[in-house]
Formats: C-alpha cells, structure tokens, sequence
C-alpha cells in the first residue's frame, strides 16, 4: 500500500514562530505537492515539487515555503505564523503520468 | 482558477441517484474524482483522460465532455458508505507536473 504520512494530525502553534510540516512518501513519487483545505474553499495548492530540490508555486504560496532535500520527504515551512494560518494542511504524492494522486491524513494547524 | 462544481451540497435517501458536475473554463488533459469522509483524507475514485473512456467504480460512474470542459459524476443506488464530500481535480493539457486544481467540493448525505 502507498502510504504517505505527516509528522503530526493536530498542531498549535503561537503567532509569530516558525512552523515546521513534515511528509514523507513511500513510493518513489516524483511529484509531491502541498494544500490548505478550509471549509467552503476545497482544497487550494500551496506549492508543489516535482522532482528533488525543485519547486513551483501553486495558487495560494504567500507566507510559505517549501524544502525537497531528498525524494521521499517535502517539508512545508510557515516562516512566521499567523492566524489566518490556521487551517488543515494535506499532503500528496504522484508518480508520473495519469495515476492517482495519494493523500496524507492531513495536520490540522491552529495558530493562537 | 477553480474548477466549478455543482451542486454545493445534495441530500439522498438510500438508493436515489445523484450527479455532480465539475466544469472548467479552461481545456482540460484530465479530470480526477476523489471522495473524502469527514476527518479522512480524500481517497481516490476515478481519472478520465481526454479521448478515454467512461469510467466505473462500483456504482459510480463519470464521463467527461472535452469540448465542453466537463466532466460529471454519476452515483446510482446510492449507499449510506457514499456519504461525503466529492472533488473533482482538474489538470490542463501541456504540463509536466501533474499539477491537480480541485473545486470546491460537494457534500453528499445518503440518509436511511
């Protein structure tokens, strides 16, 4: 089974630090991608890697950023968190061509 | 941009059918449908690919019109299982990243 997992389901955080948001991959995907799901608002691109060490941004990157040290693992970074920050964050792997994208199980993110 | 889906929301009784409609204001290479149950990750359901086939899964099934750049979603004799929120994923023709943009969603409640 394709497994994508993240580093923690629930987050709190205080207005003003550095935010830290893991996901690792285990099936040699090329494609990995990061979104913000809000209620009324689907699911919204944040920035997406499409192989190590290169990154796009999506539709909404303003006040993040994104490292791809290595295949399996893309980290989202909230540089200084904020309120309107608050959210749930998923992750999601794909291979190349027309398969499926695999999800994570999300990280809800509270900033206070 | 968005793809837009309609309805935002639809209410069954157990064994009514449903269809949702996803259309896009640009040409469109793919449309994917993912089903996500509340505290759960989107889970995958089907891909239509521009000249393919219609899709199946169980009873659910898809089309996809490219000339109109739309794809429908079909739920026959629905069960209380289908409950959930449903998005269509979009992707344009001509990209190498396999970038999805996903709709807002539409909730779907099958009730006994």
């Amino acid at each position: 089974d394709v497994k994508v997992t993240q580093s923690s389901r629930y987050l709190v955080k205080r207005t003003g630090e550095k935010v830290f948001l893991e996901c690792v991959q285990d099936m040699d995907h090329e494609n990995m991608f990061w979104y913000r799901q809000d209620p009324g608002l689907g699911l919204r691109l944040i920035y997406f890697s499409y192989d190590v060490k290169m990154k796009e941004k999506g539709d909404i990157p303003e006040g993040y950023s994104v490292s791809r040290e290595k295949k399996e693992r893309f980290s989202l970074i909230l540089e200084s968190a904020s309120t309107n920050q608050t959210s749930m964050y998923l992750c999601a792997s794909r291979g190349l061509g027309p398969y499926e994208q695999y999800f994570g199980p999300g990280t809800r993110l509270t900033v206070t | 941009q968005q793809p837009v889906q309609s309805p935002q929301a639809v209410i069954l009784r157990e064994g009514e059918d449903a269809v949702i409609n996803c259309s896009s204001s640009k040409a469109l290479y793919s449309v994917h449908w993912y089903r996500q149950k509340h505290g759960e990750a989107p889970v995958f359901l089907m891909i239509l690919l521009k000249g393919g086939e219609q899709m199946r899964h169980e009873k659910i099934s898809a089309s996809f019109n490219e000339k109109k750049q739309q794809s429908s979603l079909y739920l026959t004799a629905s069960q209380l299982s289908y409950s959930g929120t449903y998005f269509c994923g979009t992707e344009q023709p001509g990209g190498s990243n396999y970038k999805l943009t996903f709709g807002k969603g539409t909730l779907l409640t099958v009730n006994p």
